[in-house]
């Protein structure tokens, strides 16, 4: 069964530097989207990206934040400058163009995210 | 604001008895609702997802789900409850053009 997958699995940085998370989504997914979890608390919606533009952001997702297909099978969530308080697992997910945005989503196994 | 709340952090039920977990959600329009469930060191995993239609949802793992509009709710069941189906169970709402806005999660306990 097809899965999305993310690389990689645990990515310890430090405060300021520049941090890509990858994501390979389900290969023939139309609509892709960033959600994190921070230890113990909600999983919360960053943003989803359709026809190659953010269709929809949270409040979350500011200017430290950036989204990327650079090919035809790769998402990535790239984060500027890291904050102590951005250490979270990041979750890719997609869903397909068939059933649109009410599709059911289909998530990855998720990147931890460490900033120490 | 869409949104959903679990009201138990944790369900205890022994294998064989029926599993309910509880969801209640408060939505404007049509809710648009879903159950995932989280394994340790593993990402959500979409079970089931109502959006019209039958009150009752079938999905993955003999797991079903109960659309009540007027109690708002939206609980998950399962007749037999199985020890591996222990793990952290998560209601969700579409809320704006596709982001999902999650409920805290329940855990569930089955022993054995």
């Amino acid at each position: 069964e097809p899965e999305v997958t993310q690389t990689p699995s645990h990515q310890v940085t430090q405060m300021g530097q520049e941090v890509i998370l990858r994501c390979v989504p389900i290969s023939n997914h139309l609509y892709f989207y960033w959600y994190r979890q921070i230890l113990g608390q909600k999983v919360e919606f960053l943003v989803s990206f359709y026809n190659n533009e953010i269709s929809e952001k949270s409040e979350i997702f500011d200017d430290q934040f950036s989204v990327e297909r650079p090919d035809g099978s790769n998402f990535t969530l790239k984060i500027r400058s890291t904050k102590l308080e951005d250490s979270a697992m990041y979750f890719c997910a997609s869903s397909d163009g068939v059933t649109g945005p009410v599709g059911e989503q289909y998530f990855g196994p998720g990147t931890r995210l460490t900033v120490t | 604001a869409q949104s959903v709340a679990q009201p138990e952090d944790q369900v205890n039920v022994a294998e064989g008895n029926p599993l309910t977990v509880k969801c209640t959600y408060s939505v404007s329009g049509n809710p648009y609702l879903f159950w995932y469930v989280q394994y340790p060191n593993r990402g959500l995993q979409f079970l089931l997802k109502y959006i019209t239609g039958d009150n009752l949802v079938k999905g993955s793992y003999g797991f079903e789900a109960e659309f009540n509009k007027s109690q708002t709710s939206f609980h998950l069941k399962k007749p037999s409850a199985l020890v591996s189906d222990s793990a952290l169970y998560f209601c969700a709402v579409r809320a704006g053009f596709q982001k999902l806005v999650f409920g805290t999660g329940t855990r569930l306990l089955v022993s054995p």
